[in-house]
């Protein structure tokens, strides 16, 4: 596996579902982010860890769970979504988040179908 | 002053031509500006970036032009080809922060 994969591709859930977005970096960096893309809205960025602790919680709703067990690894843990949470979610990754986080690595996203 | 606004949202030329893509910013405190692809079904990929230290930066068929005194800079796709037809986002970005502010994205399609 080479840089950034996320599982699943693509995820529907219920309102009252429980699940999980996994993303893993092949790359080295310490840096990983969660983004939502919706259309016709600017990539919106939901949450930063650098060096596993998280240094950006972008306003999002406690229904949005993360957790980064090390470097390598980010989930992204769901619960009781909401129909307008439908969108595809990018994970990517970068060298640093420090004083210049750099180029950055995306996986192909997951694609999520809140019903 | 957080926003980067990008125009047009969709474009259609023919095969040779060149789209032009343009993105404006109001924050002078951004100093990096790069222009991500991304075709469907994948995630965006770094195309070109630039600093506002040169007006313009050339990687083969793409160029940035950036002109710091009105705030905007613009992709240029020289003899494009339906290979190219994909989504661009033009982003920013300050120093000393990981944050990039993303433009809304401009849909190209290239006819052969």
């Amino acid at each position: 596996e080479t840089g950034v994969t996320q599982t699943p591709r693509h995820l529907v859930m219920g309102m009252t579902n429980k699940k999980s977005l996994k993303c893993e970096q092949h790359l080295g960096h310490n840096a990983m982010y969660w983004y939502k893309q919706s259309a016709k809205k600017p990539l919106e960025l939901m949450f930063v860890y650098s060096l596993e602790e998280r240094v950006e919680n972008n306003s999002v709703p406690s229904r949005f769970s993360p957790e980064c067990p090390n470097s390598s690894h980010l989930f992204l843990h769901l619960h009781t979504l909401q129909p307008e949470d439908s969108a595809l979610y990018l994970c990517a990754s970068s060298q640093d988040a420090g004083v210049f986080a750099g180029e950055l690595f995306f996986g192909e996203g997951s694609r999520l179908t809140v019903l | 002053q957080q926003q980067v606004k990008q125009s047009p949202q969709s474009l259609i030329v023919q095969k040779g031509g060149i789209p032009i893509i343009n993105c404006a910013y109001e924050n002078t405190a951004f100093d990096y500006f790069p222009w991500y692809q991304q075709f469907p079904g994948k995630g965006p990929a770094l195309l070109i970036a630039i600093r506002p230290d040169v007006s313009e930066k050339k990687e083969g068929r793409f160029t940035i032009s950036f002109n710091k005194s009105a705030k905007q800079f613009s992709l240029h796709i020289m003899d494009s080809q339906p290979g190219d037809s994909a989504t661009y986002f033009c982003a920013a970005s300050g120093a000393g922060t990981y944050k990039y502010i993303f433009g809304t994205g401009t849909r190209l399609k290239v006819l052969a």
